[in-house]
């Protein structure tokens, strides 16, 4: 396997139900990225991972739980999801150097969860 | 405040023909990273150039460059002899500061007609 890559690519499940999208990447990074893609609307970041730590929260609410238990998977797990919750959820990867502006943050997308709430 | 703006919504172009995709971006830092992403129907974000602050040079992949005029604070994107295969959202997306942080633009969809 190459690059990033998530499973499930194709996930729906009922309010109640708990879940887990998986993550992982094989381009020895050391940051990591849950983004969420809904209908008309722009990519929103939800988490950030550098080094296993978990550096950025965009105000997600709490029945999503990222894991990061290496620099190379990510989970984010799902439960009492809302319908509104439906959306492409896609995992990014990158070399973080702390300067804004190197061409090494060039984030790198997995295929995306397409995930369906209802 | 930094923010990415798209605002064509969606364009067409002729197979074969070049086509420029426009991105301009609001941000007071000096160092910043700028990048485009295609995005066909599967859902895959692919990345296509990089843009930084300090280069002087226009980026270039192929038959993608970047049009970079920091001045205007605008990064448009040219596709050439534009194929079939393009048909496909489009998002300009920037890094501008020390957080991890990329925003995105709201993307154009492009549609080449055979």
């Amino acid at each position: 396997e190459t690059g990033v890559t998530q499973t499930p690519r194709h996930l729906v499940m009922g309010m109640t139900n708990k879940k887990s999208l998986k993550c992982e990447q094989h381009l020895g990074h050391n940051a990591m990225y849950w983004y969420k893609q809904s209908a008309k609307k722009p990519l929103e970041l939800m988490f950030v991972y550098n080094f296993k730590e978990q550096t950025e929260n965009n105000s997600v609410p709490s029945r999503f739980s990222p894991e990061c238990p290496n620099s190379s998977h990510l989970f984010l797990h799902l439960h009492t999801l809302q319908p509104e919750d439906s959306a492409l959820y896609l995992c990014a990867s990158s070399q973080v150097t702390g300067l804004a502006g190197s061409s090494t943050d060039t984030q790198y997308f997995g295929p995306g969860t397409r995930l369906t709430v209802l | 405040a930094q923010k990415i703006t798209q605002t064509q919504p969606g364009m067409f172009v002729q197979e074969k023909e070049a086509v420029t995709l426009d991105c301009t971006y609001d941000t007071s830092d000096q160092s910043y990273g700028l990048f485009w992403y295609k995005q066909p129907s599967s859902g895959e974000m692919i990345f296509l150039i990089y843009q930084g602050s300090y280069d002087e040079q226009n980026a270039t992949e192929g038959r993608y460059s970047l049009n970079f005029q920091k001045a205007r604070k605008s990064a448009n994107l040219v596709i050439s002899a534009s194929q079939l295969g393009d048909s496909a959202m489009y998002f300009c997306a920037g890094r501008m500061d020390s957080s991890y942080k990329l925003i995105f633009g709201s993307g154009t969809r492009l549609l080449v007609r055979p």
